[in-house]
This record gives C-alpha cells, structure tokens and sequence, in this order.
C-alpha cells in the first residue's frame, strides 16, 4: 500500500495559465475524489470517479476545471484561465466498496497552487 | 443546504488535559460520520461512525455518534503535544462528503 500519490506538491503559476494536477490512487480503491482547501477551511468537495465514471460534481466545479480518469485509475484535474481565487491546496482522495459498504477516504499529500 | 458544524474552532490545553470536541450536522441523505486528524498535509483518518451509541476507541481517541441529536464528539484523553492538529469532521450521503471547517487543538508542554 503505497498510499494516494499527487503531484506535483506545488504548483507556482501566472494568472490566466491553465494548470494539470494528477492523483494516483491506492492501487485496489475504485473510487477517487477531488477536494480544494483553503486556510481555516475544512476540505470542499469537487467531483468523484467511480472507476471512469465521473458520478457528482459540485457547483464549486466551474466550467473552467474538468477532471478525467480516462482507464480508470489514475486521474487528473486542469483549471483553465487561473484566477487569483483559485489558490488552494488540491487534494485527492481514495477509497473502495467492501460487502456494498464505502470505505474510509485515505488522503494523498495534495498540490498547493498559487496564482500570482 | 447541508452543513457541518464544529467547535470549538480553536481549543488551548495542556499535556494531560482531556479535551472534546464536537461535531454537528444537517446532512441529507446521511450515511455516516468520520474524523481525520490533519497536520501539516495529508488528513489521516481515524474513525467512521455508522451507527448511534456505539463508541469506537484507538488508544486515548474515541468517539460516538448521536443520530438522533445528528451530533458527535471525538474525545482524547491524556493529551500530548503530539495530538495538536486540526480535527476534522466530515458527513457523508450517497455521493459526497461534506467537511466542518475543523477544530484546532493546541497541546502545551
């Protein structure tokens, strides 16, 4: 068990850049998800993958971020046209179904990025 | 909306000290509870709680949940320095998970 992996751990860019942040998640875990945080704040929830399916999205998703998990495993999330109000810390997340129950997330390191 | 509610928002103890911390929630579709402990990066998790009164303890953590109070508490006994972090308390329904804005404990020497 190597744990959720994301990289990279930080992420430097000028406004207006598009941005791609990748997640590989424990190797046997079939779901996966996108959280953003922010100082003082708990993890807000994006989008999750149930293999390749993308099952929710939150409205915090604006149209400018997409995420994919094209063979169902590892996947990625570009933000297109940054904004200043977009730097956060990324996390990804992983867990599987066991006996039709969802198992805890287990949390990668995440991908801080900072707009100038 | 759904919510998530913790607090204290921030609680200063010393080594020894027993401290709770509380969770609440407005949650539809509700499945379960969890906490994670976090400290610099990653959230670590330490308990899901499914169903009412039945505590969960790792070493001087526990925890239970109340449903009908839609209500939790994390205790930690014997407090080290070592255990400041910020606590997280986290609801989830059939699709999302939804996170409070965390309690962040402070454990003095």
């Amino acid at each position: 068990d190597t744990g959720v992996s994301q990289n990279p751990r930080h992420k430097i860019t000028k406004r207006g850049q598009n941005v791609t942040f990748r997640c590989d998640p424990i190797s046997e875990h079939n779901r996966l998800y996108w959280y953003r945080q922010t100082l003082g704040q708990g993890p807000e929830f994006l989008t999750y993958f149930q293999n390749e399916a993308q099952l929710e999205k939150s409205r915090l998703l604006s149209d400018r971020f997409s995420a994919e998990r094209p063979k169902g495993s590892f996947s990625t999330l570009e933000i297109q046209r940054t904004e200043q109000g977009d730097s956060a810390m990324y996390l990804c997340a992983s867990s599987r179904l066991r006996e039709g129950v969802n198992q805890p997330q287990h949390f990668g390191d995440g991908t801080r990025l900072s707009i100038l | 909306e759904d919510k998530v509610v913790q607090s204290p928002l921030s609680l200063v103890v010393h080594e020894g000290d027993t401290v709770t911390l509380n969770c609440s929630y407005e949650v539809t579709n509700f499945r379960s509870l969890l906490w994670y402990k976090q400290e610099k990066k990653a959230p670590t998790f330490l308990f899901m709680l499914t169903s009412s009164g039945i505590e969960k303890k790792s070493g001087r953590l526990s925890s239970i949940l109340d449903k009908k109070e839609l209500s939790s508490i994390l205790n930690i006994t014997a407090t080290q320095t070592g255990d400041s972090a910020i606590y997280l308390c986290a609801c989830r329904n059939n699709n999302d998970m939804r996170f409070g804005a965390g309690t962040r404990l402070t454990v003095k020497p």
